[in-house]
């Protein structure tokens, strides 16, 4: 079974800093999908960004971007010049290629941006 | 692209009484899941919908838990019977076909059993 492990509970950033993330995942499949979602306190979790696990580039989108290293099964992200609405909790998924393609979520990281 | 819907968003209810929640997916998304949040955790997976083939049901699912998708638009997740340990975010996510799509999710609908 897939597992994802987001070891930090919690992590706070000045604003206009640079803050990582970390994420690793267990898995057997040799082809998949990672994502990070953001869910603000009392607001749906949007999707911030995703990586396919076939492409050796790291995903960018704006101010974040991941450093997916497949070896070791780490999909970490780095939030750039970090915003007040930046804070929020961070989930890292990951689904398999499959029909189905159900997200298997860690537990969650809090992040906190200090003014 | 209205988004994910779901209602009601909250709901409170005594122990032993039955729930229905609703999720009306974005339109021509033909995947549809249900996920369970409580507090402080991630979501987890509770069933899968591909049209209105309900294809996969987590072990999480137990019998008390039922979920449909009739016309393979909105579905429904009831819980019947409920239980204290029942309370929690209920997620609902859609996506289009394709390996890899995106899941949107919705607002959730918090239940609260008392």
């Amino acid at each position: 079974a897939q597992t994802v492990t987001q070891s930090q509970p919690e992590m706070s950033v000045q604003e206009a800093e640079t803050v990582t993330l970390s994420c690793t995942y267990d898995t057997s499949e040799s082809d998949y999908y990672l994502f990070w979602y953001k869910q603000p306190p009392s607001r749906q979790m949007i999707l911030v960004i995703r990586q396919e696990a076939y492409k050796q580039q790291n995903a960018t989108e704006n101010r974040f971007s991941v450093n997916f290293q497949k070896a070791a099964k780490s999909f970490s992200l780095k939030i750039s010049d970090s915003q007040l609405g930046d804070a929020a909790m961070y989930f890292c998924a990951y689904s398999y290629t499959g029909a189905n393609s159900k997200l298997t979520f860690g537990k969650g990281i809090t992040l906190s941006v200090r003014p | 692209d209205t988004g994910v819907s779901q209602n009601p968003r909250h709901k409170i209810t005594k122990r032993g009484q039955n729930v229905t929640f609703r999720c009306d997916p974005i339109s021509e998304h033909n995947r549809l899941y249900w996920y369970r949040q409580t507090l402080g955790q991630g979501p987890e997976f509770l069933t899968y919908f591909q049209n209105e083939a309900q294809l996969e049901k987590s072990r999480l699912l137990s019998d008390r838990f039922s979920a449909e998708r009739p016309k393979g638009s909105f579905s429904t997740l009831e819980i019947q019977r409920t239980e204290q340990g029942d309370s929690a975010m209920y997620l609902c996510a859609s996506r289009s076909s394709g390996t890899g799509e995106t899941q949107y999710f919705g607002p959730g609908t918090r239940l609260l059993v008392l």
